[in-house]
């Protein structure tokens, strides 16, 4: 069954640095999104890319982030001088009409 | 926004119950998901239902669109089944846009 893969799947970051997660969606898939979960709070919505470019973000996804895409395959998410707060499980999700995958997430601790 | 309730928070089981999950939203939808995250924190798709009713082995799911409802039933529970189940519901009709997901009811099956 077709997967989505995000890399590393477990990151440690020093308060202020900049970290990019990786993620490859599902080849035939036309949309990709990246979510994240606070330990113990529910699963939410950051941002959504289709065409190469952005189609929807929340409040959340403000300048200290970027999505890309810079190759055929590869999906990333850029958080740039991170804070404590960004720790998470950070989620890649690629979507068709059957609805949608999400990969195993990257455990993100900012310390 | 769409707010999505799910109940109960929480459920513990003894190894062989059965159970419902609820899930309701307050606007119309076009699309619904139930997911598991499992103890290692991965979403795992179980059903996209965004109306009728569908199985797959000991679970299955019903939503009812117009009564702005959906249920998942877990038959002859076993412990692999703990973890949160998440409802998450999107009003686009397209291949998707951004997902709402509820807070989840968290399941502890014992032996």
């Amino acid at each position: 069954e077709p997967e989505v893969t995000q890399t590393p799947s477990h990151q440690v970051t020093q308060m202020g640095q900049e970290v990019i997660l990786r993620c490859v969606p599902i080849s035939n898939h036309l949309y990709f999104y990246w979510y994240r979960q606070i330990l113990g709070q529910k699963v939410e919505f950051l941002v959504s890319f289709y065409n190469n470019e952005i189609s929807e973000k929340s409040e959340i996804f403000d300048d200290q982030f970027s999505v890309e895409r810079p190759d055929g395959s590869n999906f990333t998410l850029k958080i740039r001088s991170t804070k404590l707060e960004d720790s998470a499980m950070y989620f890649c999700a690629s979507s068709d009409v059957a609805g949608y995958t999400f990969g195993s997430g990257t455990r993100l601790t900012v310390v | 926004g769409i707010q999505v309730e799910q109940s109960p928070p929480d459920l513990i089981l003894q190894e062989g119950a059965n159970s419902t999950l609820r899930c309701n939203f307050s606007d119309s939808v076009n699309n619904l998901q139930w997911f598991h995250q499992n103890p290692w924190g991965q979403l795992i798709n179980l059903f996209y239902i965004p109306s009728g009713t569908k199985q797959n082995g000991r679970l299955s799911a019903t939503t009812v669109a117009t009564e702005r409802y959906s249920l998942l039933y877990i038959s002859s529970s076993q412990t692999t089944d703990s973890g949160v189940y998440f409802c998450a519901v999107s009003k686009r009709a397209d291949s998707w846009g951004k997902l709402q997901f509820g807070a989840g009811t968290q399941v502890v099956v014992t032996p």
